[in-house]
């Protein structure tokens, strides 16, 4: 059974702070996903990383992947308050389309 | 371009009634699959369809059952509801496998 997990669960900094959420999945896989989401709505695709040192930049959060070591981080640069959501990584795997989601991270970014 | 599109966006329905849920894909995707979002279990992967076919199925009880369409709409049906079935259930679709996923905006159920 994959399992993903992610860490911290919950995260709260100061704007203009960096940090570094994690996401650890048990099994080979090389597809891995962070979305976003904001309370009461859907989710938002951020980064789709496809291939073991798969970087993608997107304004000041940043994915990477390292299907060897089977984590993918998330890292926040300079954070501001829009950035507050919760943040989920999930791995696609076997054959067919399913995703397993790490348990979320609720980033709280303060004044 | 036209997203995913669910519908309705909120249910409130009676213990033991049943319910229907309706996912539009993203128009040429063929795969759509669906999830559950509660406070305590997280997000979980119910079952996926592609061609009229259910390919994965979750770890559900038979009560949860869907189908997908020719034209790739998809349904999914919750029977004999329970306390617990009350969720987030979202619907997403994707091109093929490896490019992502689009996520609809989801449709409250609340069993009472």
């Amino acid at each position: 059974e994959l399992k993903v997990e992610q860490n911290p669960l919950f995260l709260s900094m100061q704007e203009g702070k960096n940090y570094t959420i994690y996401c650890n999945y048990s099994t080979t896989s090389d597809r891995l996903y962070w979305y976003r989401q904001d309370p009461g709505k859907s989710l938002e695709s951020l980064f789709v990383l496809l291939s073991n040192g798969a970087v993608k930049q997107e304004g000041r959060l940043m994915a990477s992947l390292d299907t060897k070591a089977r984590l993918s981080t998330l890292h926040i640069t300079a954070a501001v308050h829009d950035l507050s959501a919760t943040y989920f990584c999930a791995v696609d795997w076997d054959a067919g389309n399913m995703l397993t989601f790490g348990g979320g991270t609720r980033l709280m970014v303060k004044p | 371009k036209a997203g995913v599109t669910q519908t309705p966006r909120y249910l409130i329905k009676t213990r033991g009634q049943q319910v229907t849920l309706s996912c539009s894909p993203i128009s040429g995707h063929r795969s759509v699959s669906w999830y559950q979002q509660t406070p305590g279990q997280g997000l979980q992967f119910l079952f996926e369809y592609f061609s009229e076919t259910q390919r994965n199925k979750g770890n559900f009880p038979g009560r949860f059952s869907g189908r997908q369409f020719s034209n790739s709409r998809s349904e999914m049906n919750v029977s004999t509801l329970e306390l617990g079935d009350s969720a987030l259930y979202l619907c997403a679709s994707s091109l093929v496998e490896g490019s992502g996923y689009t996520f609809g905006s989801g449709t409250r159920l609340t069993v009472v």
